[in-house]
């Protein structure tokens, strides 16, 4: 079946360094890959996506590359701040025959200091 | 749009009670997800419905559980009888048609059962 591996958290550090979060997936044929973010006390909300091979995904300085050869969707920032400390879920979508459904990572918690 | 609608915010209950937690889609969105979360278990799907039917409900825990979406505006998660451990942080979600759109996350019924 589908799944989502990323690493486990938290992940801490400090003010403008830069941020990689690791994701690899396993699934048929071609879903589309997704980085939500969980601010405390709140819901996921969508960050960026990409949905099809080579695709970048990109939103408030976070990119993330659709590589299907390595079945990797890793998510960068090259300058984290304060605001960015949260909880990252990567997350695949694959039309199956019963729907449309989401799969979703444990999720990888990021702080970041001054 | 206001996004996906969750009432209540918070629901303090007592073992052995009915709590019914209800969601609101967004409007035009076919598909409608109840999602779980905890610390021990993350982000777990229990049911999803497409134009208000039940697709897969296999990640339902228990009997105790069930999950209707009588209309395309409105769904209901009922727990009878509740249990401490059901204690939880309970997501409704809605997407719209096409295989490759995302999920919008309301933000959620914090649970407790004591």
């Amino acid at each position: 079946g589908n799944s989502v591996t990323q690493m486990e958290g938290p992940v801490t550090l400090s003010e403008e360094a830069f941020l990689t979060i690791n994701c690899t997936y396993t699934a048929t044929g071609y879903p589309s890959l997704f980085w939500y973010v969980q601010y405390p006390g709140e819901g996921l909300q969508l960050l960026l996506k990409a949905t099809k091979a080579d695709d970048k995904g990109s939103n408030k300085g976070f990119e993330a590359t659709y590589r299907k050869e390595t079945t990797s969707f890793h998510l960068e920032k090259g300058s984290v701040q304060v605001s960015d400390s949260a909880v990252y879920f990567c997350a695949l979508s694959r039309l199956t025959g019963g729907g449309n459904k989401l799969t979703f990572g444990t999720g990888t918690q990021l702080k970041v200091e001054l | 749009d206001a996004g996906v609608i969750q009432s209540p915010r918070h629901e303090v209950t007592e073992m052995g009670q009915e709590v019914t937690l209800r969601c609101k889609p967004i409007s035009g969105h076919d598909y409608l997800f109840w999602y779980r979360q905890t610390m021990m278990r993350g982000l777990e799907l229990l049911i999803y419905f497409n134009n208000n039917v039940p697709i897969d409900d296999s990640g339902m825990p228990e009997d105790r559980f069930s999950a209707k979406m009588p209309n395309a505006s409105f769904s209901t998660l009922k727990i009878q009888p509740s249990e401490p451990r059901d204690s939880a942080v309970y997501f409704c979600a809605s997407s719209p048609p096409g295989q490759r759109a995302e999920a919008f996350f309301g933000q959620g019924t914090r649970l407790t059962v004591v």
